[in-house]
């Protein structure tokens, strides 16, 4: 079985400020790592994925994250916040072979202050 | 090109009557998944097909859901009758190939009263 833990519910930085949101995933097999995106009322985005290669992977909107096999994390991050970057993020994983069957992680909502 | 397209964007109901959600995933995508979200119990999948054919329901909270594809550009979900705890926001999502990754519809918001 597969499981996404999302460490902190609710993040808040300043405008400009690193943002590091994190993710730690179990799973018995190679895992595909994804990040999404829920703005207000809106459906998920992708905003960057892992499945093989190199384990730095670049997002939109200048976000990126690592795949750490040795601490099972996959933590999303931003040199620099933005206001336009409130919203919830949602850390993902699915198993190689399964249609693309994802299990998501409860979410994380940041909030950028002035 | 478009995205996934759901309809109706929101949908109020008395408890009791039939609901019937749509989605029209995108072209060339083969796998398609209904998902349930709230505040309490986040997102959830509920059923997800591959070329048409249901693979997955194990997250259909009970009888009085169901969902059919009957072709690879059409997807519904049905609930009768609904009660005020199916009041959510449901999302479609479609997918190409294996571990690829979802794209989602707009939603529809649920009320049931």
């Amino acid at each position: 079985a597969q499981s996404v833990t999302q460490l902190g519910s609710h993040v808040s930085v300043s405008e400009g400020a690193l943002v590091l949101l994190r993710c730690n995933y179990s799973s018995s097999v190679p895992p595909y790592l994804f990040w999404y995106v829920q703005y207000p009322n809106q459906g998920l985005q992708l905003l960057l994925k892992y499945t093989t290669g190199a384990t730095l992977v670049k997002g939109i909107n200048g976000f990126e994250a690592e795949f750490k096999k040795s601490e099972t994390s996959f933590h999303l991050t931003k040199p620099s916040a933005h206001m336009s970057d409130a919203a919830e993020y949602f850390c993902a994983v699915s198993r190689y072979g399964t249609a693309s069957k994802l299990t998501f992680g409860t979410g994380t909502r940041l909030q950028v202050t002035l | 090109d478009a995205g996934v397209i759901q309809s109706p964007r929101h949908e109020v109901t008395e408890m009791g009557q039939e609901v019937t959600l749509r989605c029209k995933p995108i072209s060339g995508h083969n796998s398609l998944f209904w998902y349930r979200q709230t505040m309490m119990r986040g997102l959830e999948l509920l059923i997800y097909f591959n070329n048409n054919v249901p693979i997955d329901d194990s997250g259909m909270p009970e009888d009085r859901f169901s969902a059919k594809m009957p072709n690879a550009s059409f997807s519904t979900l049905k609930i009768q009758p609904s009660e005020p705890r199916d009041s959510a926001v449901y999302f479609c999502a479609s997918s190409q190939g294996t571990g690829g990754e979802q794209y989602f519809g707009p939603g529809t918001r649920l009320t049931v009263t």
